[in-house]
């Protein structure tokens, strides 16, 4: 089955500065990227997603890329701010809604003010 | 208001005695999902449905039973709970097969620890 690696499991970031956080897939056959923001005590929320025809997505500080050939994909976000620390989750999934999911392990943003 | 009810939302119960979290959506989604999430482990699939009687395996479906009578609803069965089957778990539901949007709506999460 699929493998979704993810990295850094922690990261700390001044507020302002920019954070990248980066998973990679094992099966080409994955075809939809989503990332969820969990923060503490909540339920994991879609921010951004992705689908394998298309290698960048943006929604104002929050940016994907994706890199089929390398079976890479990340998460950018910019100028960022207190309110952006969470956990956050990488997924890969095949079929156009996602049939298995499979989630990275996470990374545990935090934003220092 | 749409949204993901899971029940209960915490549970404590013993080895070997059978639960059920329950787990219903008002927004007429045809795929459903149960995860279980454990600290290091991320998010992992249990089973998932695309459609009223229509069920399969995720990642970790040993221990696990679901069903899925209604559409609305998407039962998780632990016939035989055990301590390893402590943790938060989660239903999710999303529009199914077709649509433009993959987006999984989550529940709030259910707690479960097997003494």
């Amino acid at each position: 089955g699929e493998n979704v690696e993810q990295h850094p499991s922690t990261l700390s970031v001044q507020e302002g500065d920019s954070a990248v956080i980066k998973c990679t897939y094992s099966d080409s056959a994955s075809n939809y990227f989503p990332w969820y923001k969990q923060e503490l005590g909540k339920r994991p929320q879609l921010i951004i997603d992705i689908r394998s025809n298309v290698g960048e997505k943006k929604d104002q500080r929050i940016a994907v890329t994706l890199n089929k050939t390398a079976k890479h994909f990340s998460l950018h976000i910019t100028e960022t701010q207190p309110e952006d620390s969470a956990v956050y989750f990488c997924a890969a999934s095949t079929g156009l809604t996602g049939n298995q999911f499979y989630f990275g392990t996470g990374t545990s943003l935090t934003v220092i003010p | 208001e749409a949204q993901v009810t899971q029940n209960p939302r915490y549970l404590i119960t013993v080895t070997g005695k059978k639960l059920t979290v329950t787990c219903s959506q008002n927004m007429n989604h045809e795929y459903m999902s149960w995860y279980r999430q454990d600290p290091g482990l991320g998010l992992r699939q249990i089973y998932y449905s695309m459609n009223v009687e229509v069920t399969d395996k995720g990642d970790v479906p040993e221990g696990y039973k679901v069903s899925r009578k209604e559409k609305r609803n998407f039962p998780l069965i632990l016939e035989s709970p055990s301590p390893n089957q402590t943790s938060l778990y989660f239903c999710a539901s999303s529009l199914g097969t077709g649509s433009v949007s993959g987006e999984l709506f989550f529940g709030e999460g259910s707690r479960l620890t097997v003494l």
